[in-house]
């Protein structure tokens, strides 16, 4: 199976703060990359996939880059409904792994 | 509007089978692959199966593999997962989600959630 390591596992920061989530495979994986947003409650919502293609409707501050291995989400100016969870996932091969989540809180 | 809902989910005690069905409108359900992913409370996202869009093909994450069983009717609209030997650790929300066609597989729609409770 393909390992999933998203760091950080939390991140504390303002409106307005450009952040970055990072996202490391165990095997390359071309860009079979995907960030999903999840509300508390919510189901998970399609970001990016493709590693870097900005699903429809969602916000142009919202950025995928990488391809091989290593994988990075960013968000250049944080707005107040970002605060919430974010997982990478792997659709290269199954089991379609995840990585463990970054929960994304107000300072 | 795309809408997956599911149902199906409720407190089972161990050992025991559940099935869960997902309904799906909105769009050309038969030209869609398929997915269960679930998240136990408190936990991460888990995929669990997948199948095809004919249904012939299908895949289980090791942990559940000769337990559950995914299938789908497409004159109905409907994807399902057959729970058997269920165990505590199966606890969680479980989401049927849509795979995005032409693309590298991601879940671009995906159900509330129906919550399946493992206990005695």
């Amino acid at each position: 199976d393909i390992q999933m390591t998203q760091s950080p596992s939390s991140l504390s920061a303002s409106v307005g703060d450009r952040i970055t989530i990072t996202c490391r495979t165990s095997q390359t994986i071309s860009t079979y990359l995907n960030w999903y947003q999840q509300q508390p409650g919510k189901a998970p919502n399609l970001l990016i996939y493709a590693a870097t293609t900005l699903h429809s409707g969602v916000p142009s501050r919202f950025s995928g880059s990488g391809s091989g291995t290593d994988f990075t989400l960013t968000i250049s100016s944080l707005q107040p409904e970002d605060f919430a969870s974010y997982y990478c996932q792997q659709s290269y091969t199954t089991p379609f792994t995840f990585g463990q989540g970054t929960r994304l809180e107000i300072k | 509007e795309v809408q997956l809902v599911e149902s199906g989910g409720g407190l089972v005690q161990p050992g025991g089978s559940l099935r869960l069905s997902c309904a799906a409108s909105g769009f050309t359900y038969s030209n869609y692959e398929m997915n269960w992913v679930r998240q136990a409370p408190g936990k991460g996202l888990e995929w669990v199966s997948y199948i095809s869009v004919s249904g012939t093909t299908t895949y289980y994450t090791d942990s559940v593999k000769g337990r559950f069983t995914i299938s789908r009717d497409n004159a109905k609209n409907s994807l399902y997962l057959q729970m058997n030997s269920l165990r505590a650790e199966d606890t969680a929300v479980y989401y049927c989600a849509r795979e995005l066609v032409g693309a590298t597989s991601p879940f671009d729609y995906w159900g509330q959630g129906t919550l399946v409770t493992v206990s005695s």
